[in-house]
């Protein structure tokens, strides 16, 4: 069965300071990863996909990735009490048909 | 981008009964995805709906459970049926919308006492 793990948290970590991320996924046939942001009592949003290894940025975002040890994670630079959420690591395989498998999120909180 | 409407946006169920919930797009989507997060919990696929054929059910999720019809390119509904408390979650209509981004509606949170 195909897993994809993150630690549950909740990640604490003070105002301005950068919140690291991360997740693991059990099928080496993964070809594209994403990072969602879902807010208490909202639905998932996508902030950031990623398709080949190394670093990706977008603003405070810097997704990462390693396929050779199956891990993705999401850097979130200069945090704000706004990005206080839980964060979906989601995968997709090559023969997923478009079907995402999600991790069970790690909640982050940004504290004053 | 697409705008994902579903309705109702949340309702209390008794047990036994069943819940039709219904999922509208701005724009024609080939694949509807139904997904259900439990409280806690993180999204779990629960069927891929196509239009013009049978939706495609994830292991442990079944069409007695989930009825889903698909009459057209924008439109797609999910029924619980027989519900019971587990079945209290949200549940999610999603599609893809261009540029591998996929695109969730604003839920439907489902309490069955």
């Amino acid at each position: 069965q195909k897993e994809v793990e993150q630690n549950s948290g909740p990640l604490s970590v003070p105002e301005g300071a950068i919140a690291s991320l991360n997740c693991t996924y059990s099928d080496r046939g993964s070809q594209s990863f994403f990072w969602y942001r879902q807010y208490s009592g909202k639905s998932p949003e996508l902030i950031m996909s990623i398709y080949s290894n190394g670093d990706k940025e977008d603003g405070r975002f810097t997704a990462q990735l390693n396929k050779a040890s199956q891990y993705v994670s999401l850097l979130i630079r200069d945090s704000q009490p706004s990005d206080s959420a839980t964060y979906l690591c989601a995968v997709r395989d090559k023969g997923g048909g478009n079907k995402l498998t999600f991790g069970t999120g790690t909640q982050l909180k940004v504290e004053l | 981008s697409a705008v994902i409407s579903q309705k109702p946006s949340r309702d209390i169920c008794q047990r036994g009964t069943s819940l039709t919930i219904q999922c509208q797009v701005d724009s024609q989507v080939t694949m509807m995805f139904w997904y259900r997060q439990q409280p806690g919990q993180s999204l779990t696929l629960i069927a891929t709906a196509n239009q013009g054929s049978e939706a495609t059910y994830e292991s442990g999720f079944v069409i007695d459970k989930f009825p889903i019809s698909r009459p057209n390119l924008t439109f797609s509904t999910l029924t619980v049926s027989n519900m019971s408390p587990e079945d209290s979650s949200i549940y999610l209509c999603s599609v893809f919308g261009g540029t591998d981004t996929q695109y969730f509606g604003p839920g439907t949170r489902l309490t069955v006492l």
